[in-house]
């Protein structure tokens, strides 16, 4: 079974800009996490999303953003760019079969996103 | 704030010893318990989960979890330098959609 792809694997953009990554779970995964990963704050979840809705959100400005597809792939959108928002952007699937806390994560390779 | 503590490392060991990575957590609803191993460049990989007291071991793997302390633990058996890596300990809670919170991770030089 294929794992978890994400699109594009690196990214450099100016600040100002805006940049939308694609995150493929595994088949049958229905559960997307986003995480942004930096040497200072290490792993910090943004946001996750079960059946095309966000159930959950982390502490992050609004100019980070997500949706899911019926297929449950799945965007995030980072508007405005800034210096700091330069990091390794995670996203992970699970199945939530039942939508319990059990479930496990794995992630994909992630995105490298820098901002000049 | 629900927070998950690890200490940064370096932890040294030699080649064929056992390694001994520690994490505490602060949210007593915490359920779920991981920890995952993240080569330098790489996405996280999922090592193995724990969601009862006690022991569960995978090949040269055991994790240990105390409830009550707040405390998880991971042994590695006979370590090799491929174990050479940052290893990150993650919480859940019990609610669907709840989100895994890291400790920034212990980083492990396995020197042969």
């Amino acid at each position: 079974k294929a794992g978890v792809t994400q699109t594009p694997r690196y990214l450099i953009k100016t600040r100002g800009q805006q940049v939308t990554l694609s995150c493929s779970p595994i088949s049958g995964h229905r559960s997307v996490s986003w995480y942004q990963q930096t040497p200072g704050q290490g792993l910090q979840f943004l946001f996750e999303y079960f059946s095309e809705t966000q159930r959950n959100k982390g502490n992050f400005p609004g100019r980070f953003s997500g949706r899911q597809f019926s297929n449950s792939r799945s965007e995030m959108n980072v508007s405005t760019l800034e210096l700091g928002d330069s990091a390794l952007y995670l996203c992970a699937s699970s199945l939530v079969a039942s939508g319990g806390g059990t479930d496990t994560q794995y992630f994909g390779p992630g995105t490298r996103l820098t901002v000049l | 704030q629900k927070e998950v503590e690890q200490n940064s490392g370096p932890l040294s060991v030699p080649e064929g010893a056992i390694a001994s990575l520690n994490c505490t957590y602060s949210d007593r609803g915490s359920q779920s318990f991981f920890w995952y191993r993240q080569y330098s460049g790489k996405s996280p990989e999922l090592i193995m989960f724990i969601y009862s007291n006690g022991d569960k071991e995978d090949g040269r793997f055991t994790a240990q979890l105390n409830k009550a302390s707040q405390y998880v633990s991971l042994l590695i058996r006979d370590s090799q330098p491929s174990d050479s890596a940052t290893y990150l300990c993650a919480v859940k809670g019990d609610q669907a959609g709840t989100a895994l919170i890291f400790g920034k991770g212990t980083t492990l030089s396995v020197s042969s």
